[in-house]
């Protein structure tokens, strides 16, 4: 697509649920970026892809957060038995490759999620 | 590991006014810094970089920032400020390799008065 479109924009959840979210990258971008922004906390790095593979994980909070790629295309991070301190924006970025920091991210708009 | 650190998280200047916003930078190799801006609910937006090339580096609407190795510095800059710049700015480090994510500051919110 013409950008990374992120799904949904907003997403409000109980405390103890479940919830998805969703990332599809710029068509080609093969290096994949989940970061989580909180009020006054800049950009917290949780995990990338390269291709299908997540050579990093060690951003991601606790094991109730996982990630995938797959097909080298649409990304999924997942949050499971969500708790209040995970309410945040959740962003997401591609890039050319996992160089990308010649090439420069191309950022979606985020997820807002709140967990109530 | 690197590490950016911008000083102050909101400034706020007059309309015409200098724009100056610090970013120091940490990192035990040479390393590619970044400024992005975030405009409200919308992703960031890469405003300009420097890749070891020229200290001085433009970018979009305006604005400019200088690698200073002594200072450790990359500050951004714009000469005179428009309403339209009322955002959030991102500093941003990685190392040359670009093995490694961008690691980015906390952010400076930039609030321009009319």
């Amino acid at each position: 697509g013409a950008g990374v479109s992120q799904s949904p924009s907003n997403k409000v959840t109980e405390k103890g649920k479940d919830v998805e979210l969703r990332c599809d990258p710029i068509s080609g971008h093969t290096a994949l970026y989940w970061y989580r922004q909180s009020l006054g906390q800049g950009l917290e790095f949780l995990i990338y892809f390269q291709g299908n593979s997540a050579p990093d994980k060690s951003g991601l909070p606790s094991d109730r957060f996982s990630a995938e790629r797959t097909g080298g295309s649409v990304s999924t991070l997942t949050i499971q038995r969500t708790q209040q301190e995970d309410s945040a924006v959740y962003l997401c970025a591609s890039s050319l490759s996992v160089l990308g920091t010649n090439y420069g991210y191309t950022f979606g708009s985020g997820t807002r999620l709140t967990v109530v | 590991a690197q590490s950016v650190t911008q000083l102050g998280s909101h400034v706020s200047v007059s309309e015409g006014a200098l724009v100056l916003l610090r970013c120091n930078y940490s990192s035990s190799v040479p390393p590619y810094l970044f400024w992005y801006v975030q405009y409200p609910n919308q992703g960031l937006q890469l405003l300009l970089k420097y890749t070891s090339a020229a200290t001085l580096v433009k970018g979009i609407n305006g604005f400019e920032a200088e690698f200073k190795k002594s200072e450790t510095s990359f500050h951004l800059t714009k000469p005179s400020a428009h309403m339209s710049d009322a955002a959030e700015y991102f500093c941003a480090v990685s190392d040359q390799t670009g093995n490694t994510p961008l690691v980015f500051g906390k952010g400076t919110r930039l609030s321009v008065i009319a």
